[in-house]
């Protein structure tokens, strides 16, 4: 199993550009979730689904959308990007029972 | 979910056992007590996890107080590689499973040789 993947692992974004930021997993996890973290600091939730097709907002949602069409699938797009969005972005997968699992993270520079 | 206080940060000597503490007070009896650990910038890693009861895996060991007001993860025999900032979280068994969870500063163990 690879787990939790991201894609990519490094980004630089003007300001006011958008891309999408991938998250897969191979788990068969039903939920996922993404989180940032800024440098020094603990993470905070954005976003996260409990299905495909459910998805709900976190502690950080203003900027960013998700959306979830498939079990494996939960990508987090960001609309126009701005500064105060450099982090490091993580997304995570679970079950009932289980832990978190989470993903390597992608760096976004926002300049 | 309840909040947890943590030291800021621990040292421990290789091959020693290092305890990192927990206080959660305000825990409540539906709400677990969860430990993650983060490497170096890398992706958060699920160490542990209890309820009451004290538990163990290959990697750690929780012993939970009586009264669930406070916690201590055990590493039994730390090495380099253990150095990481370490969560303690708590939260109920449907905040974690649907993926919420709220991370606090957690405590940097630093592991010398």
């Amino acid at each position: 199993n690879a787990g939790v993947t991201q894609t990519p692992k490094f980004q630089v974004l003007k300001t006011g550009q958008s891309m999408t930021l991938q998250c897969a997993q191979d788990m068969n996890h039903e939920y996922m979730s993404w989180y940032r973290q800024d440098p020094g600091m603990g993470l905070r939730l954005i976003h996260y689904s409990v299905g495909a097709g459910i998805t709900d907002q976190g502690e950080v949602p203003n900027g960013y959308n998700v959306s979830r069409s498939t079990t494996e699938d939960f990508p987090l797009r960001l609309l126009s990007a701005a500064p105060s969005q450099t982090s490091v972005y993580f997304c995570a997968s679970s079950s009932p029972g289980t832990g978190l699992y989470f993903g390597p993270g992608t760096r976004l520079t926002v300049t | 979910d309840a909040k947890t206080t943590q030291p800021t940060s621990m040292d421990c000597a290789e091959g020693r056992a290092a305890n990192l503490p927990c206080n959660h007070s305000t825990i409540s009896g539906n709400e677990y007590v969860y430990w993650y650990r983060q490497i170096h910038s890398q992706g958060p890693q699920y160490i542990i996890h209890g309820l009451k009861n004290n538990e163990t895996n290959e990697m750690a060991s929780l012993i939970i107080t009586e009264d669930r007001k406070s916690s201590t993860l055990i590493l039994p025999h730390a090495t380099l590689r253990d150095t990481a900032v370490y969560y303690c979280i708590v939260a109920g068994a449907g905040g974690t499973s649907y993926g919420k969870l709220t991370f606090g500063q957690g405590t940097i163990l630093t592991v010398h040789p």
